[in-house]
């Protein structure tokens, strides 16, 4: 089955302890992208990859890292977590650009908690 | 710089009833525009998307929205919601050859649809 994952999907954790969010699909998608949802805000992205190792901040990348090895995964690197990165993040996927054309497919979300 | 105004940010329903959730984009140029529904606890899944040509757009689950560019709208309609409809809506924007794909959501429209 076509499809993204991610895990965990839920995550409770303490100020400044690292954490890292794995995201893989397994449709050999080119471009894999990270995001945010926050209540009265939407979804915001954090970063986005257009290839192997071609990785570029969104609009909200301050406190995050990312890494792009494979062409399957793409995880999301907390090296500080802190109480207002408590959010729900999307991980998605899509077979390429094509001048931003392609549907983007969704992972299920991680729920995060930073107390 | 675009921006995505869901116009509602709960609309409420009875079943069998009509619907139809607002979506308003600011952009100085041409744009792609998306609708994609949440359901509780999920990802996102595409409902339909307008690229060019008619601007009357059929998506899955007998939902359609109409592009009119001259009140920059993408408004998405149901003739009859069922109670599964229930869920939140995501409009989103992107250009065409825009940098990293990025899509610039709404803040979503919680549909509620009532017995």
């Amino acid at each position: 089955e076509a499809q993204v994952t991610q895990n965990p999907r839920y995550l409770i954790t303490v100020t400044g302890k690292k954490l890292t969010v794995t995201c893989s699909q397994n449709m050999n998608h080119e471009y894999m992208s990270w995001y945010r949802q926050d209540p009265g805000l939407g979804l915001r992205q954090i970063y986005y990859s257009m290839n192997v190792e071609v990785t570029d901040k969104g609009d909200v990348p301050e406190g995050y890292k990312v890494s792009r090895k494979e062409k399957r995964n793409f995880p999301l690197i907390l090296e500080s977590p802190s109480p207002n990165q408590t959010s729900l993040y999307f991980c998605a996927s899509s077979p390429g650009l094509a001048g931003g054309r392609e549907t983007q497919y969704f992972g299920p979300g991680t729920r995060l908690l930073v107390l | 710089a675009q921006s995505v105004t869901q116009l509602d940010s709960q609309v409420p329903v009875f079943e069998e009833a009509p619907v139809e959730l607002r979506c308003n984009y600011s952009s100085s140029v041409s744009v792609y525009l998306f609708w994609y529904v949440q359901y509780p606890n999920q990802g996102l899944q595409l409902l339909l998307k307008y690229l060019s040509g008619s601007t009357l757009v059929k998506g899955i689950n007998g939902f359609e929205a109409e592009f009119n560019k001259s009140q920059t709208s993408f408004h998405l309609r149901k003739p009859s919601v069922h109670i599964s409809d229930t869920a939140e809506y995501f409009c989103a924007v992107t250009r065409p050859y825009n940098q990293g794909g990025k899509l610039i959501f709404g803040q979503g429209t919680e549909l509620s649809v009532k017995p």
